[in-house]
């Protein structure tokens, strides 16, 4: 089992809709997570990070996490062309010394 | 700009060659990641630093690869002898202790 899951994708939706994107996760002592945005070709850049149950909102996004569960989703209300990317679910584990990432979710929102 | 830089961004290489590649952290950050990236992959953690102290080292990179951060400020990453498998992003990535990380650009490695 990997230490975090997210679906590949693609995921697609269509301008104006909320895009929900799942992650899940092994080591149920993790104490932080939080949401990356790839574009091809670039680096990962920091959206969200979380650190307690619940809903966490900046802007267009909202980071929810269910520790009990061991997941954490981020939703993109108001979708746009321009939050097409790929997205990165990162974890730091119990011993807060490495990230842990996902294989990301492909997101397209069509205009 | 105070982001994290990375440099060469693009590197090819002939087989058998060594490179090395440069990372200058935001410059509070006392932590120093390095990552790579394949296609369709989540970065791959290769190792860290906190200040000049390299601390975890992935059980999976090869003794062909070294690190180092001599004053606890930018960091090189080699690769001896390199392989047509070793191309692939390798990202830096800096932070305050356990907080959120931030990454430079990249640097693209390709193998021929």
């Amino acid at each position: 089992q990997k230490e975090v899951e997210q679906n590949s994708g693609p995921l697609s939706v269509p301008e104006g809709a909320i895009a929900s994107l799942n992650c899940t996760y092994s080591d149920r002592g993790s104490q932080s997570f939080f949401w990356y945005r790839q574009y091809s070709g670039k680096s990962p850049e920091l959206i969200m990070f979380i650190y307690s149950n619940g809903d966490k909102e900046d802007g267009r996004f909202t980071a929810q996490l269910n520790k009990a569960s061991q997941y954490v989703s981020l939703l993109i209300r108001d979708s746009q062309p321009s939050d097409s990317a790929t997205y990165l679910c990162a974890v730091n584990m119990d011993t807060g010394n490495q990230f842990y990432f996902g294989t990301g979710t492909s997101l397209t929102v069509i205009p | 700009d105070t982001g994290v830089s990375q440099n060469p961004r693009h590197k090819i290489t002939k087989r058998g060659q060594n490179v090395t590649f440069r990372c200058d952290p935001i410059s509070e950050h006392n932590r120093l990641y390095w990552y790579r990236q394949t296609l369709g992959q989540g970065p791959e953690f290769l190792t860290y630093f906190q200040n000049e102290a390299q601390l975890e080292k992935s059980r999976l990179l090869s003794d062909r690869f070294s690190a180092e951060r001599p004053k606890g400020s930018f960091s090189t990453l080699e690769i001896q002898r390199t392989e047509q498998g070793d191309s692939a992003m390798y990202l830096c990535a800096s932070s305050f202790l356990a907080s959120e990380q931030y990454f430079g650009p990249g640097t693209r490695l390709t193998v021929t």
